[in-house]
């Protein structure tokens, strides 16, 4: 398998702009997690999907971010309108089933927001 | 006490010498615990895994899992500056349906040659 893929690699775009950033998952791996992660906030956990359902988007910050997973095999984060506040590493990471699994991240979209 | 917590650092360590990374972690987690690390401008990648009281082995690394004082260590020997990067300290949630990963805020280390 490929890996956990994400796409763009960098983005870089104005203020009140609309950006979509995309992962595949690994193939048969039943959880999706959307991360962002800062030099000042670390690693945070913003969504996370199992068998394709959101179970916890208490890390959202705000009504602008929107995720959805329209199939196993593709997940989408979307910030509208876009803030330089937004400007962050966003990774996604799939795992499978059970407590003791690790989770596979992919490479990150560099977002930067001017 | 927030649920994992670590020392940002940076910790320095001479090449060819152990380092100590140390993360602790409060009631509000479960009982499996994964080291990741993650090099500059890198995703984090798995380096390793524990879930029973003692030490697991691989290779360098040696993680040790203490739960009655709620600690959990890696221990990398003959450091190499390759080594060179932050280390990140997850826990599963704590409930059978939490399957989301506290993280800890990583420990960089710098390996000297």
């Amino acid at each position: 398998d490929a890996g956990v893929i994400q796409s763009p690699r960098h983005e870089v775009t104005e203020m009140g702009q609309e950006v979509t950033l995309r992962c595949k998952p690994i193939s048969g791996h039943d959880y999706l997690f959307w991360y962002r992660q800062t030099m000042m906030r670390g690693l945070e956990l913003l969504i996370y999907f199992n068998n394709n359902v959101p179970i916890d988007d208490s890390g959202m910050p705000e009504d602008r971010f929107s995720a959805k997973m329209p199939n196993a095999s593709f997940s989408t984060l979307k910030i509208q309108p876009s803030e330089p506040r937004d400007s962050a590493v966003y990774f996604c990471a799939s795992s499978e089933t059970g407590g003791e699994t690790e989770a596979f991240f992919g490479q990150g979209t560099r977002l930067t927001v001017v | 006490q927030k649920e994992v917590e670590q020392n940002s650092g940076p910790l320095s360590v001479p090449e060819g010498a152990i380092a100590s990374l140390n993360c602790t972690y409060s009631d509000r987690v479960s009982q499996s615990f994964f080291w990741y690390r993650q090099y500059s401008g890198k995703s984090p990648e798995l380096i390793m895994s524990i879930y029973s009281n003692g030490d697991k082995e691989d290779g360098r690394f040696t993680a040790q899992l203490n739960k009655a004082s709620q600690y959990v260590s890696l221990l990398i020997r003959d450091s190499q500056p390759s080594d060179s990067a932050t280390y990140l300290c997850a826990a599963r949630g704590v409930t059978d349906s939490n399957y989301q990963l506290i993280w800890g805020a990583g420990t960089k280390l710098i390996i000297k040659p």
